[in-house]
C-alpha cells in the first residue's frame, strides 16, 4: 500500500464518546499534519509533527489531542467533542517541513 | 507573513471551454506555490508546484500556471474543460524553512454540459 491513508473513513460520535482517528504514510516522509475542513471555511492547520515532535499548535482545543509514535504514523485522539467539530479531518505528510504534502482521504467526522 | 487569495468562491466554464482559476499570494521572500485540487469525498491532490524554476509550470491533467512576479500572481489554467475536471481547487503558499503552507479558500470549479 503506498501513499496516505486514514481510518476511519467515517465516524459517527456522541459527545461523550472518546475515539481516534488514525493517519498512517507509507511514503518515507519526516513531517505529519492534521488538518480540518469545515463547510464554507478555508482549511485549518491544527497540527505539525517533524520528526515526531509537534512543531506548530493552532490554538486547537484541548479535547483534540495529536499523537505521533512514529513518522509514520499520527493519531488525533477525540474526546467530549461538540456538533460544531463535525468536519473532514485531513492527514498529509511531507518529505520536510515547507515540501510538497500529500493529503491522505480524510475521516468525515459527525458529532451528534 | 504570507497569504494567498483566491478569487471566485464558484466559476462555471462550458464543457471545452478555457478553465482561469485566479490565485495571487503575498510573501515577502520568493515563495513555493501550489495548485491542489479535491474531487468529491477526498483529499487533496497535488496538481503542480513551482519553486523557483521555470515560471509555467505544467501539471497532471492538462493544467498549468504561470508564476508572474510583477503581479504576484499563479493563475491555473487548462485550455479546454472536461466534465471530470469538476472539483475544489486550492492554490496555496509557502517559504523555504517556513514549517506550514497556507491555503486559499478554495474555488469550486462547474463544468456545464
Amino acid at each position: 500500500e503506498t501513499g496516505v491513508t486514514q481510518t476511519p473513513r467515517h465516524l459517527v460520535m456522541g459527545m461523550t464518546n472518546k475515539k481516534s482517528l488514525k493517519c498512517e504514510q507509507h511514503l518515507g516522509h519526516n513531517a505529519m499534519y492534521w488538518y480540518k475542513q469545515s463547510a464554507k471555511k478555508p482549511l485549518e492547520l491544527m497540527f505539525v509533527y517533524s520528526l515526531e515532535e509537534r512543531v506548530e499548535n493552532n490554538s486547537v482545543p484541548s479535547r483534540f489531542s495529536p499523537e505521533c509514535p512514529n513518522s509514520s504514523h499520527l493519531f488525533l485522539h477525540l474526546h467530549t467533542l461538540q456538533p460544531e467539530d463535525s468536519a473532514l479531518y485531513l492527514c498529509a505528510s511531507s518529505q520536510d517541513l515547507s515540501e510538497t504534502q500529500y493529503f491522505g482521504p480524510g475521516t468525515r467526522l459527525l458529532v451528534l | 507573513a504570507q497569504s494567498v487569495t483566491q478569487l471566485g468562491s464558484h466559476v462555471s466554464v462550458s464543457e471545452g471551454a478555457l478553465v482561469l482559476l485566479r490565485c495571487n499570494y503575498s510573501s515577502s521572500v520568493p515563495p513555493y506555490l501550489f495548485w491542489y485540487v479535491q474531487y468529491p469525498n477526498q483529499g487533496l491532490q497535488l496538481l503542480l508546484k513551482y519553486t523557483s524554476a521555470a515560471t509555467l509550470v505544467k501539471g497532471i491533467n492538462g493544467f498549468e500556471a504561470e508564476f508572474k512576479k510583477s503581479e504576484t500572481s499563479f493563475h491555473l489554467t487548462k485550455p479546454s474543460a472536461h466534465m471530470s475536471d469538476a472539483a475544489e481547487y486550492f492554490c496555496a503558499v509557502s517559504d523555504l524553512g517556513d514549517d506550514k503552507i497556507i491555503f486559499g479558500k478554495g474555488t469550486r470549479l462547474h463544468i456545464l454540459p
